[in-house]
């Protein structure tokens, strides 16, 4: 069974710009959880979708979002790209909500 | 390839029992290490996190320890609440990623 995928691995972008992070989820998960791991700092919880709607997110601002498809795979999208979003992003997928939370690899963000 | 080992899988306790999970490494090249605790329909909650020139952290009534030459790290629980009950898990940050231990699921029962 294919674990969860994320793309791409590395991204490097110039403040103002937008970047795009994408992950695939394990068959038949339908949850995916974004977080934020900024180097040094713990791991952030940023969104949640579950069945296609956002449910939860955290104390991040609204240039942070995203979406996911009917496949159940999702997006992160960050807008106006600032220094401080060079961080990993991680995302995570589960089938229960009493299961433990599967993880991707994560796309490492640098902002120039 | 680092490998993250919690042990025991699972845990039930009584309230206020004082409470020590497991967590093992097998790579010590680590940057930090951080204990979590995860709600169902919530995110992951980081609790302590030790960066890899400490040996511990404390937070409240958690402890968590760090000992890389033996490739280990204990979080210790004091007088336990049922408020405590979640699945915890250890993660260890390496150069591009972080490793996740399998979790304890922690039940106190009133």
């Amino acid at each position: 069974e294919a674990g969860v995928t994320q793309s791409p691995t590395h991204l490097i972008k110039t403040r103002g710009q937008q970047a795009t992070l994408r992950c695939s989820p394990i068959s038949g998960h339908t949850s995916v959880y974004w977080y934020q791991q900024a180097l040094g700092l713990g791991l952030q919880f940023l969104l949640w979708y579950d069945e296609g709607e956002e449910r939860n997110r955290g104390n991040f601002p609204p240039r942070f979002s995203g979406r996911q498809f009917p496949n159940y795979s999702s997006e992160l999208n960050v807008n106006a790209l600032e220094l401080e979003d060079s961080a990993l992003y991680l995302c995570a997928s589960l089938r229960d909500r009493e299961e433990t939370q599967y993880f991707g690899p994560g796309t490492r963000l640098l902002v120039l | 390839k680092q490998e993250v080992t919690q042990i025991p899988a699972a845990l039930s306790v009584p309230e206020g029992e004082n409470l020590v999970l497991n967590c093992s490494f097998t790579d010590s090249a680590i940057y930090n290490l951080q204990w979590f605790r995860q709600d169902p329909g919530k995110g992951l909650t980081s609790l302590l996190l030790i960066q890899s020139s400490q040996r511990e952290q404390t937070s409240g009534r958690l402890n968590a320890s760090l000992d890389k030459s033996s490739g280990r790290s204990t979080l210790y629980i004091a007088a336990s609440q049922p408020g405590d009950s979640a699945t915890y898990l250890c993660a260890l940050e390496g150069a591009n990623n972080l490793f996740f231990g399998t979790g304890t699921r922690l039940t106190v029962i009133p």
